[in-house]
């Protein structure tokens, strides 16, 4: 069964610090893996989709890793904002079954 | 454009009543999927289905049932609710990656 891990459960940085957030996983077999971003009392909002093929994507301020053999990903936000608050969850996927993390919540200081 | 809507956003029963919640896509997507998250841990999935007319098993199947007669609308059954049902209720669709969430179900079981 995949276990999905995400350290730490809770982050507060100052305005403009760079941050890494992990994710760990049991079974390297998987499809793809997303970092979704949920704000307080809203759904879900997918940030960063890599397949099992790739090593990274990024997309503005944010990068994504993923390391199958180690079971591994991070999620590297630049220069990060007060707005960047919020709760991050990592979910590993291998077909339709997707498996969460329990999130990050990133509180970022001004 | 709605995306994924989700009625109703909160609700509160008895225990051994019935509900049922619904899911709407405007987005003609083929995949749609019910979870639930519950404090301190991450989604779980529910049900899935792939197209209209097909529906399958998630992680966490027991106690729900779901209908997809309509490629656009996905629709979670509680026939006689628990209080172990009392959660946070996420519908997504997807094409098949990534996945929109809508904003979710607050459900209560008394």
């Amino acid at each position: 069964k995949q276990e999905v891990t995400q350290i730490p459960a809770a982050l507060s940085v100052p305005e403009g610090e760079n941050l890494v957030l992990n994710c760990s996983f049991t079974d390297s077999a998987i499809y793809n893996l997303q970092w979704f971003r949920q704000d307080p009392g809203k759904g879900l909002t997918s940030l960063l989709l890599i397949q099992s093929s790739q090593r990274e994507q990024t997309s503005g301020r944010l990068n994504a890793s993923l390391d199958k053999s180690s079971g591994r990903s991070t999620l590297y936000i630049a220069a990060s904002q007060p707005g960047d608050s919020a709760t991050y969850l990592c979910a590993v996927g291998n077909n339709n079954d997707m498996r969460f993390g329990a999130g990050t919540r990133l509180t970022v200081k001004p | 454009n709605a995306g994924v809507t989700q009625t109703p956003k909160f609700r509160v029963l008895k225990t051994g009543q019935s509900m049922t919640l619904l899911c709407a896509q405007d987005m003609n997507h083929e995949y749609m999927y019910w979870y639930r998250q519950d404090p301190g841990m991450g989604l779980r999935l529910i049900h899935y289905s792939v197209g209209e007319g097909t529906t399958a098993k998630g992680e966490v199947p027991d106690g729900y049932n779901v209908s997809r007669l309509k490629k656009q609308n996905f629709l979670l059954g509680l026939e006689s609710a628990a209080p172990s049902q009392t959660s946070v209720y996420f519908c997504a669709s997807s094409y098949p990656d990534p996945q929109h969430f809508g904003d979710g179900t607050r459900l209560s079981i008394l």
